[in-house]
């Protein structure tokens, strides 16, 4: 079945550093989903990419999706406090058929901020 | 207020006892699942539901019940809980299987 890598599982940085998590599919996807999820909380939806090579921006992060629909990254320029928790993808494989099944999730990277 | 809404947000149960986690949204969603979500393991999905009496698994289906009678609402059974299932569940919903997803609070479910 798919499956989605997502590297590092653990990033520490320092409040003002930057930030990078990468995500890799097996298979193609038709589109990729990242969300937040805060400690003690649930997962919250950032953003969907659907085209190759797509770049979106939302203030201080920067989503990617590779040209071959089959890596991701998010970016976060100057990390602050309130970036805390942990950051999945979540990729819809594209079948030979044309056709698209559920979600499935990266198992995440845990951003820790020391002030 | 749009949101999904999950019952109980705790619970502690006994190896064997059947339980049912509720799980509501009232955005008329379509696409609603279930997600077990463990550490270093991330977000495993049970069940999912394209639309109303339409159920299929997700990855981790094994002990796992599902119902969809209503389109808002789509419960999760465990029959036979075992300590192997004590876990954070999250309910989710959208619009498609290939759109946002909204998410509940989450249950955390313990097994003794």
């Amino acid at each position: 079945g798919q499956q989605v890598m997502q590297i590092p599982q653990y990033q520490h940085v320092q409040e003002g550093e930057d930030f990078t998590t990468y995500c890799n599919s097996s298979t193609t996807l038709s589109n990729i989903q990242w969300y937040k999820q805060r400690p003690g909380g649930h997962p919250v939806f950032l953003i969907q990419l659907v085209k190759s090579g797509e770049v979106k921006k939302q203030k201080r992060l920067t989503f990617q999706f590779g040209e071959a629909k089959k890596n991701s990254s998010l970016h976060i320029t100057a990390t602050q406090t309130t970036d805390v928790g942990t950051y999945f993808c979540a990729g819809i494989a594209m079948y030979s058929g044309g056709g698209a099944d559920g979600l499935t999730f990266g198992k995440g990277t845990h951003l820790i901020i020391q002030p | 207020e749009a949101q999904v809404t999950q019952n109980p947000r705790y619970l502690i149960t006994v190896t064997g006892k059947k339980l049912t986690v509720t799980c509501s949204q009232n955005m008329n969603h379509e696409y609603m699942s279930w997600y077990r979500q463990d550490p270093g393991l991330g977000l495993r999905q049970i069940y999912y539901s394209m639309n109303v009496e339409v159920t299929d698994k997700g990855d981790v289906p094994e002990g796992y019940k599902v119902s969809r009678k209503e389109k808002r609402n789509f419960p999760l059974i465990l029959e036979s809980p075992s300590p192997n299932q004590t876990s954070l569940y999250f309910c989710a919903s959208s619009p498609g299987s290939w759109t946002e997803a909204f998410f509940g609070q989450g249950t955390r479910l313990t097994v003794v």
